[in-house]
């Protein structure tokens, strides 16, 4: 059974700092893993998709990686920002199932200290 | 509680159809998102409701995407007309953030498939 995991579970920094986000996962057979943003009271954005091929993806400041022989996913953030206080959630579709049976992990809560 | 109910859960019809899918949230969570997923995009935030009201709509991806929640029991997300490429996997969800409960339960999802 799928598992996924998220390391720290909280995380405060100060204005500036480059910071790395943990996601683990149990089972290296995926189709994709997916990176969300979660702000209070609004909808899951999504930041990045990688898909099980792939080894990374770069969106402005955010990268990405994906090590499935790990089980492991970092979501890296540049230069980090106040607007960036949120709730990061990552996700896993798993193969030997439709690619709709997404598992997400608890998410790690984010605040940037002007 | 049975969860979100959405509902079919699965739809197949012929381009140029209309397609209603429907969703019941969580009795008591004044939050209900739409989300569609696709092998290619993963999931997909399209509109989302606090109190039965539009908060934002911007994901929805063209006019022939119209969602409404009439009361706050029931919501439906309507394609007309309906395309291939609008073939997915929909996902209804609901929370209850006011109360602290930022977490989302998602309903099955309706699958759907433009012929």
């Amino acid at each position: 059974k799928q598992e996924v995991t998220q390391i720290p579970a909280a995380l405060s920094v100060p204005e500036g700092e480059n910071l790395v986000l943990n996601c683990s996962f149990t089972d290296s057979a995926i189709y994709n893993l997916q990176w969300f943003r979660q702000d209070p009271g609004k909808g899951l954005t999504s930041l990045l998709l990688i898909q099980s091929s792939q080894r990374e993806q770069t969106s402005g400041r955010l990268n990405a990686s994906l090590d499935k022989s790990s089980g492991r996913s970092t979501l890296y953030i540049a230069a980090s920002q106040p607007g960036d206080s949120a709730t990061y959630l990552c996700a896993v579709s798993p193969l030997g199932s439709s690619y709709d049976k997404v598992i997400f992990g608890p998410g790690t809560s984010l605040s940037v200290i002007p | 509680d049975a969860g979100v109910i959405q509902s079919p859960r699965h739809e197949v019809t012929e381009m140029g159809q209309e397609v209603t899918l429907r969703c019941k949230p969580i009795s008591g969570h004044n939050s209900l998102f739409w989300y569609r997923q696709t092998m290619m995009r993963g999931l997909e935030l399209l509109i989302y409701f606090n109190n039965n009201v539009p908060i934002d709509d911007s994901g929805m991806p063209e006019d022939r995407f119209s969602a409404k929640m009439p009361n706050a029991s029931f919501s439906t997300l309507k394609i007309q007309p309906s395309e291939p490429r609008d073939s997915a996997v929909y996902f209804c969800a609901s929370s209850n953030p006011s109360s602290g409960q930022e977490t989302q339960y998602f309903g099955p999802g309706t699958r759907l498939l433009v012929l």
